[in-house]
């Protein structure tokens, strides 16, 4: 079975501040692959990123960067200087060629950013 | 143009009605799904179609049928709904299920 663990519920930073989604996950595969998606208060859901598990060069995207680390079964997401438009829910997501590529989610951590 | 479109956004409806939600998707993809998003922003996958089978069905009652016309719609129909159906029902697509899905942007349904 494949799981999904986003610890922080919430969480809080003023603007500017640097932040970081933690995302671990469990699975017994070989082949999977990781994404992470945005849920800002409007309600869709926006398509952020995705890493397959043989591929573990972190990457950068403006603000966004994410540090995948099989050793310790995380793919974390960090905001370097938040602003209010980062405010939303983030959703780490995990699907496995075991699991027939069934998408597993987490929680979700909703990030508020305070002006 | 959207990517994934669902109608209607908005569903207020009344306990023991059937109801339809609709899903069409431009993007040529091969994989469609409905997943379910509770009050707690929990997602979970319900269905996936691939090429029109089914070939996921988790969990879910049997007032629950997904509809798939062809590659591009996977409609949801709920019969005899019921309080807990009450949720937002997001569609999706990917070009194959291993890949990455694109989100309809959800169909609020309150059930009174």
């Amino acid at each position: 079975a494949q799981k999904v663990t986003q610890a922080q519920t919430e969480i809080s930073v003023v603007e500017k501040e640097d932040v970081t989604l933690d995302c671990v996950y469990e699975t017994r595969d070989t082949t999977y692959y990781l994404f992470w998606y945005k849920q800002p208060p409007s309600g869709e859901l926006v398509f952020l990123i995705r890493r397959n598990s043989f591929d573990e060069q972190n990457e950068i995207s403006g603000r966004y960067s994410w540090n995948f680390q099989k050793s310790t079964s995380s793919f974390n997401f960090t905001i370097t200087a938040s602003q209010v438009v980062d405010s939303a829910v983030y959703f780490c997501a995990l699907s496995g060629q075991g699991g027939s590529y069934i998408p597993t989610f987490g929680r979700g951590t909703s990030l508020i950013v305070h002006p | 143009d959207t990517a994934v479109s669902q109608t209607p956004k908005y569903l207020v409806t009344q306990m023991g009605n059937d109801k339809s939600i609709k899903c069409e998707q431009n993007l040529g993809h091969d994989t469609m799904y409905w997943y379910k998003q509770d009050s707690k922003k929990f997602l979970k996958i319900m269905f996936s179609y691939n090429n029109k089978e089914l070939i996921i069905n988790e969990t879910v009652p049997n007032r629950f049928s997904p509809k798939s016309p062809d590659k591009a719609h996977l409609n949801l129909h709920i019969n005899s709904l019921e309080l807990g159906d009450s949720a937002v029902y997001f569609c999706a697509s990917s070009q194959d299920d291993w890949n990455t899905q694109y989100f309809g942007p959800g169909t609020r349904l309150t059930v009174l």
